[in-house]
């Protein structure tokens, strides 16, 4: 079974510094995808940022970006220029390309940006 | 444009009574989740619909019934409330399979079990 692990509860940046969430995961597949989603104390979910793992290059999204290191099983996020909007917990989550619909979901960082 | 609309946001219910939340959407999605998320946890699929008439598990189905007579519409029922199925349930949904098209969530409904 897959597993998602977010090894840093909480994380603290001073805004508009740049700041990286950690997150491994641990799957036999090759073709999966990779995502991050933004959930502010209004609790909706947001789509941040998504990886198809078959592509090499990292995927950018204005100030977001992530470093997927495939043979690692890393994926973390960057997020440049923070922001006091940034402020939420943040979740990695994976799918497998196959099978079914299950999105496998890390336990969350929470984001605290001191202005 | 509401996007996606659940009902209640919030209830309190007592062991063994029941319940349906309702998730709506306006987006002519095929694709409907119910998800559930408990303290320190991400989130887990509980079931989901690829369309109008269909349902499917998902990892934590136990104690959930759902249907989705409607495609703008896919209900989540607890036939008889525990204290573990205290919870915030999440709907989401979205054209097409997840990764291939973004996924839209509503705005959560917390519900307590006593």
């Amino acid at each position: 079974a897959q597993t998602v692990t977010q090894s840093q509860p909480e994380m603290s940046v001073q805004e508009a510094e740049t700041v990286t969430l950690s997150c491994t995961y641990d799957t036999s597949e090759s073709d999966y995808y990779l995502f991050w989603y933004k959930q502010p104390p209004s609790r909706q979910m947001i789509l941040v940022i998504r990886q198809e793992a078959y592509k090499q290059q990292n995927a950018t999204e204005n100030r977001f970006s992530v470093n997927f290191q495939k043979a690692a099983k890393s994926f973390s996020l960057k997020i440049s220029d923070s922001q006091l909007g940034d402020a939420a917990m943040y979740f990695c989550a994976y799918r497998s390309a196959g099978g079914n619909e299950k999105l496998t979901f890390g336990t969350g960082t929470r984001l605290t940006i001191i202005p | 444009n509401a996007g996606v609309t659940q009902t209640p946001k919030f209830r309190v219910l007592k062991t063994g009574q029941s319940m349906t939340l309702l998730c709506a959407q306006d987006m002519n999605h095929e694709y409907m989740y119910w998800y559930r998320q408990d303290p320190g946890m991400g989130l887990r699929l509980i079931h989901y619909s690829v369309g109008e008439g269909t349902t499917a598990k998902g990892e934590v189905p136990d104690g959930y019934n759902v249907s989705r007579l409607k495609k703008q519409n896919f209900l989540l029922g607890l036939e008889s409330a525990a204290p573990s199925q205290t919870s915030v349930y999440f709907c989401a949904s979205s054209y097409g399979r997840i990764g291939n098209q973004p996924q839209h969530f509503g705005d959560g409904t917390r519900l307590s079990i006593l």
